[in-house]
């Protein structure tokens, strides 16, 4: 079964620190990976997307991802981390066309 | 394109009432997701409406139902409302089928009381 998995569940970071979220997920065929953001109260926001092509993928507000088949991983990362930055990560894996699974969440808090 | 949009963004009802909330994807997109969003449980899968018709649906009780209309706005209904149904309900927008992106909406912060 298709399931995605964020271990860290609060991850605190300084400002200017770099910051890496982990992703894993688990799916039989290549995936289609996403990373949303949701600041308390609203929806998700897309952060960036994998669908196929460079593993490295570039998103908005400086932050990327690394691909890894073979670790069945999909990592979130920001070389400097911005106080605006603090609110809730979600990693998702698009399978059969149709269906997403998203993880649990991780939670950021930046310390000025 | 505007986005994704939700009415009501807040609601307050109380037990054994019912609820209908509304989407409107964003243009073009005919694929229509509900989601409930808890603390405890995170994101869950309500069902998804694609051209009118329900494609996928999670596991949820028959109390949570949907609809899509003709022009691709949605509606979710929930009857007999329960204290667990408080939620934040999310929708989401896609275009096409197989390989797309999700939009999501603000949300519909449901509290029963």
């Amino acid at each position: 079964a298709q399931s995605v998995t964020q271990p860290d569940i609060h991850i605190t970071v300084s400002e200017g620190a770099s910051l890496e979220l982990r992703c894993n997920y688990s799916y039989g065929a290549t995936p289609y990976l996403f990373w949303y953001v949701q600041s308390p109260g609203q929806g998700l926001q897309l952060l960036l997307k994998y669908f196929s092509g460079d593993t490295l993928v570039q998103g908005i507000k400086g932050f990327e991802a690394e691909f890894k088949r073979s670790q069945s991983s999909f990592n979130l990362r920001k070389p400097s981390v911005h106080w605006s930055d603090a609110a809730e990560y979600f990693c998702a894996v698009g399978a059969n066309g149709n269906q997403f699974y998203f993880g649990t969440g991780t939670s950021l808090t930046v310390i000025p | 394109k505007a986005g994704v949009t939700q009415t009501p963004r807040y609601l307050i009802k109380t037990r054994g009432q019912q609820v209908t909330l509304s989407c409107s994807p964003i243009s073009g997109h005919r694929s229509v997701s509900w989601y409930q969003q808890t603390p405890g449980q995170g994101l869950q899968f309500l069902f998804e409406y694609f051209s009118e018709t329900q494609r996928n649906k999670g596991n949820f009780p028959g109390r949570f139902s949907g609809r899509q209309f003709s022009n691709s706005r949605s509606e979710m209904n929930v009857s007999t409302l329960e204290l667990g149904d408080s939620a934040l309900y999310l929708c989401a927008s896609r275009g096409l089928a197989g390989a797309d992106t999700q939009y999501f909406g603000p949300g519909t912060r449901l509290t029963v009381l």
